[in-house]
Order: C-alpha cells, then structure tokens, then sequence
C-alpha cells in the first residue's frame, strides 16, 4: 500500500521565520516520484516540486528547500524566512514511476501554514 | 489564458439529481486526471485518461459516476442521482504523455448537494 503523511496538521508562524513541513511515505516501489503542491486561499493547486527516488540531492529554489531522505522515507520542505504570501494549504504527493499507477497522484493530508505579519 | 479550465466553479444540487462537470485542459496535454478534495483533506484520485482511452478508475467512482473523454480533448464527469456524500471539491489536472511528469490543477468545481 502507498501512503503519505503529514503530521503537522498546522503550523503558524510570524514573518521571516523559517518553517519546516514533514512528508513520510511508505511504498514497495523501488521507483516512485515524489511532489510538493501548495494550495493557496484561492483554492487551485500549485506545483512546486517533483523529485524522483533516485535524486536524493537536497533542492533549494529562492526561498524554498526541499530534504530527500530515502532513509528515513522523508521529503521535508523548509521555507526560509516565510511571507505572508506563502500562507497556504501544503500538500506532499506521491506516485508510481511504472505501471498502472503511474501518474496517479496519493496525497497527505495538508499541512496549513499560516504566516503572521 | 492556456491553463486548466474547469466549469461550472459551483453547482449547487438536491439529492437525487444528475449533475454534469466540464474540464478543458492544456491543449498539449495527453493526460487528463479527476480527482475529488473534501474539507481538511488531500485531493483523492478518482479516474484518468491517456487520450480518450480511460485507463483506471478509482474503487472511490461509483457506479453513479461516469467520465468521458471524446475526442482526446476536454473531459466531462456526470454524477447521476447525486447524494450528500457527493458534496465536495471536484478537481481536473493534466499533464504530457509521462504520467510522472508533473500534473496542472484547474480552479475546481465545488460540488454542494442539498
């Protein structure tokens, strides 16, 4: 069974704080992909990032990082010096790179991270 | 404009009727992807199709939801006597021929059965 979670169910933090939003997955493929959407108050999802199950190299893109752990199943994403722009609903996804599946995407449940001027 | 485009952004129904969503995607796109997002949750996928051919449905779609993609090009999603467990958020994504590749959200049709 594949599955992703986010424990932080929520998070606030005042402006320029860094915060950092936990994803752990469990899967039995050997190839997968992983993603970050953000989902912001106007409700459409955005991409953020896809990493696939090879690449463990750290990502970093402006303000944002993202932290591949095949080790421990994890894939955190840091947001240094927050906005209040990137108050938003977080969702870490996961997907097959074969089979049938491939392309379906199994999302968390969303980490809500409101940023506090 | 060339994103996804969904309509209508609301459909308010009473219980038992049919109700009939529209998703155009990025033209370029072959993939074309439903899913359904209820309050506090992640977006659950419901079914998908390469070009016209719909190649996997959720055990979420029911016997009361049909998708159709004519053509290879926009999709349609029917719910046919519509439930008060239907409520929710019905988002279309797509993307090119690689389904790793990363999915474009449209705006979402909200969904509330009175």
């Amino acid at each position: 069974a594949q599955k992703v979670t986010q424990a932080q169910t929520e998070i606030s933090v005042v402006e320029k704080e860094d915060v950092t939003l936990d994803c752990v997955y469990e899967t039995r493929d050997t190839t997968y992909y992983l993603f970050w959407y953000k989902q912001p108050p106007s409700g459409e999802l955005v991409f953020l990032i896809r990493r696939n199950s090879f690449d463990e190299q750290n990502e970093i893109s402006g303000r944002y990082s993202w932290n591949f752990q095949k080790s421990t199943s994890s894939f955190n994403f840091t947001i240094t010096a927050s906005q209040v722009v990137d108050s938003a609903v977080y969702f870490c996804a996961l997907t097959p790179a074969y089979g049938g599946s491939q392309g379906n995407l199994i999302f968390g449940k969303g980490t809500k991270l409101s940023v506090k001027p | 404009d060339t994103g996804v485009s969904q309509d209508p952004r609301h459909k308010i129904t009473k219980r038992g009727q049919n109700v009939t969503f529209r998703c155009d995607p990025i033209s370029e796109h072959n993939r074309l992807y439903w899913y359904r997002q209820t309050l506090g949750q992640g977006p659950e996928f419901l079914t998908y199709f390469q070009n016209e051919a719909q190649l996997e449905k959720s055990r979420l779609l029911s016997d009361r939801f049909s998708a159709e993609r004519p053509k290879g090009s926009f999709s349609t999603l029917e719910i046919q006597r519509t439930e008060q467990g239907d409520s929710a958020m019905y988002l279309c994504a797509s993307s090119d021929f690689q389904g790793f590749n990363e999915q474009y959200f449209g705006p979402g049709t909200r969904l509330t059965v009175t």
